[in-house]
């Protein structure tokens, strides 16, 4: 019963440097979602998918890129890390948000040096 | 436009006093709420929804909220703390801005509960 994973849990990278944060759930969701959350900012929307095959822009895209690589798997590319981007990132899926809200992945906590 | 406020960002109680978490929306339409609780280095969890019917929600650990259209509230309520409620609070909506796809979260609020 996992529900929906990220990996990885922690990571530091150098300025300029590239990851990928990989995220999979396996409740047959249609919808899912990246965002970051900092210290007083809440949590704000990157990417999301309403289903396989699409993607879309949120609140805060700038520096980022996703993948929908199937109807299991959302993953979250930076292509040139920033300090800016230091933050914990969550994943998150969804059937229907009005009736059900999100299942959230437990983080991946990522600092830029 | 933010589509939900949460004010304060800390409360304190003692532990057996009254919870109050406000969550203030901002949609014309009423939205789909939720309660969203988050311990220190975990994920999000849901506490509770609000999407049709009954005004008064009940959800886990004894928290509820009711749903207000006059005052487009939507305040997370327990009659008495437990230490262990200790955490981050965040409310969220689901509304015609983002054609019922996402949720917009408020900034949270962390509760904090004293012996």
């Amino acid at each position: 019963n996992a529900g929906v994973t990220q990996t990885p849990k922690f990571q530091v990278l150098k300025t300029g440097q590239s990851m990928t944060l990989q995220c999979a759930q396996d409740m047959n969701h249609n919808s899912m979602y990246w965002y970051r959350q900092d210290p007083g900012m809440g949590l704000r929307l990157i990417y999301y998918s309403a289903s396989e095959g699409t993607t879309d822009k949120g609140e805060v895209p700038n520096g980022y890129n996703v993948s929908r690589l199937n109807k299991r798997e959302f993953s979250l590319r930076l292509e040139s890390a920033a300090p800016s981007q230091t933050s914990v990132y969550f994943c998150a899926s969804s059937g229907d948000v009005r009736f059900s809200g999100y299942t959230f992945g437990s983080g991946t906590r990522l600092t830029v040096v | 436009a933010q589509s939900v406020t949460q004010l304060g960002s800390h409360v304190s109680v003692s532990e057996g006093a009254l919870v109050l978490l406000r969550c203030n929306y901002s949609s014309s339409v009423p939205p789909y709420l939720f309660w969203y609780v988050q311990y220190p280095n975990q994920g999000l969890q849901l506490l509770l929804k609000y999407t049709t019917g009954a005004t008064l929600v009940k959800g886990i650990n004894g928290f509820e909220a009711e749903f207000k259209k006059s005052e487009t509230s939507f305040h997370l309520t327990k009659p008495s703390a437990h230490m262990s409620d200790a955490a981050e609070y965040f409310c969220a909506v689901s509304d015609r801005n983002s054609g019922y796809s996402t949720l917009t979260f408020g900034k949270g609020t962390m509760l904090l509960v004293s012996p």
